[in-house]
């Protein structure tokens, strides 16, 4: 079971290139979320989806586009990169939330991208 | 707006000495939260809940509704509880779900 997938890794960019962070997961969870964390920043919600064909803007979602045509994928797009974008960028999926409770989330490893 | 705040960046302690990790949330409704936990080279995980009332390697936190807190205590620091140690909070309903917020951690080491 392999949770949450994401790739790449590591990526240099350089400023104004386009790129795309794959996300999969294979738990058949509803919710999805990309998250990017800066040092000493915390996390911070960049967009979301509570469905396939369904996305929602987070805190910081300007520079950034996503998708999500099926249940497992949920690609983050940056169209002009820009150096304030360098951040380590996670993947985050949950089941429905419970009666009483919110659901666990689940993280990919992440991906450091760095622009110059 | 809900909010969580982790006041200390860095937090080191000897082995086998108590630690205690501090959040401080703000929301106006009945909260619920979490300790999310990332070990050196791993995936961020989920540590504890509230609502659970449990205790995960010896780790606990009680939600303190009168300070708005939420702190992870742990009696005795193993070397291996070194780690980034994240408080969230989930309250309000944005856009067409309940957020997660997350603190700025907390970096644990635990000295030999």
């Amino acid at each position: 079971n392999a949770g949450v997938t994401q790739t790449p890794k590591f990526r240099i960019l350089k400023i104004g290139q386009s790129m795309t962070l794959q996300c999969t997961q294979d738990m058949n969870h509803n919710y999805m979320y990309w998250y990017r964390q800066d040092p000493g920043m915390g996390l911070k919600l960049i967009y979301y989806s509570v469905g396939a064909g369904i996305t929602d803007k987070g805190e910081v979602p300007n520079g950034y586009n996503v998708s999500r045509s099926t249940t497992e994928d949920f690609p983050l797009r940056l169209e002009l990169a820009a150096p304030s974008q360098t951040s380590v960028y996670f993947c985050a999926s949950r089941g429905r939330d419970g009666e009483w409770s919110t659901g666990e989330l689940f993280f990919g490893e992440g991906s450091r991208l760095t622009v110059l | 707006a809900q909010r969580v705040t982790q006041p200390e960046k860095l937090l080191s302690v000897f082995k086998g000495a108590p630690v205690e990790l501090k959040c401080n949330y703000s929301y106006s409704g009945s909260p619920e939260l979490f300790w999310y936990v990332q070990y050196s080279r791993q995936r961020l995980q989920l540590l504890l809940r509230h609502i659970s009332r449990e205790s995960i390697k010896g780790f606990t936190a009680d939600l303190n509704k009168g300070e708005t807190s939420f702190h992870l205590k742990k009696p005795f620091a193993q070397e291996e509880d070194s780690a980034m140690y994240y408080c969230a909070l989930s309250g309000e309903v944005s856009g067409s779900a309940r957020q997660l917020t997350f603190g700025s951690g907390t970096q644990l080491t635990v000295l030999p």
